[in-house]
């Protein structure tokens, strides 16, 4: 199984609409979680960290289930300026070099 | 002011050649790291630098070797290049070893000829 996992679409949704997508660890061990934004052609930047009882960022809600070791993104009205690949990373998952572990991200398209 | 800066932005090369990118990072972070990005998106590490101790991803060929003249430049070095080389490569820093957030540079676009 692999360490970060998710799917990576592209999922196509209308502007407006709400779109979730999650991310699975294997890693019960796994202490810290994040979702990354990366713009088509640019750096991957932090969108938010994901707390434990669940935590909001305007249209953004992320959340944790650590029993069922997945976290989650969800967008609300989404906009065109949504259209970009969500990583997921989680620290703790690989150990050694790791530190931050990235999935492969999950490509979001919203269209007009 | 940029926090992570990496030059060059793109590089172009043959086989068997030598090159190097240069990162630096003003955000008086301890920790660096490179970063592979293949044709799949799929982010990778290759190497942490903090505090003078460097762990290695063991799947990264010898052929690459990070130098670190101080806490605020890391840079790659890589020899004989090989088509499978060609990638996005980021440069990325973070106040400590594993955490986030990470500051990315905009990265370095290879390609092998």
């Amino acid at each position: 199984r692999k360490e970060v996992e998710q799917d990576p679409g592209p999922f196509n949704v209308p502007e407006g609409a709400t779109v979730a997508f999650n991310c699975t660890y294997s890693n019960s061990a796994s202490q810290s979680f994040f979702w990354y934004r990366q713009d088509c052609r640019k750096e991957p930047k932090l969108l938010m960290s994901v707390y434990s009882s669940g935590n909001e960022d305007g249209r953004f809600t992320a959340q944790l289930n650590r029993a069922s070791q997945y976290i989650s993104l969800l967008i609300r009205d989404s906009k065109l300026s949504d259209s970009a690949t969500y990583l997921c990373v989680v620290n703790g998952s690989g150990g050694g070099a790791d530190g931050l572990t990235f999935g492969k991200g999950t490509h979001l398209i919203i269209q007009p | 002011d940029t926090a992570v800066s990496q030059t060059p932005k793109y590089l172009v090369t043959q086989m068997g050649n030598d090159k190097s990118i240069k990162c630096e990072q003003n955000l008086g972070h301890d920790t660096m790291y490179w970063y592979k990005q293949d044709s799949k998106k799929f982010l990778k590490i290759m190497f942490s630098y903090n505090n003078k101790e460097l762990i290695i991803n063991e799947t990264v060929p010898n052929r690459f070797s990070p130098k670190s003249p101080d806490k605020a430049h890391l840079n790659l070095h890589i020899n004989s290049l090989e088509l499978g080389d060609s990638a996005v490569y980021f440069c990325a820093s973070s106040q400590r070893f594993g955490e986030s957030p990470l500051h990315f540079g905009n990265g370095t676009r290879l390609t092998v000829t």
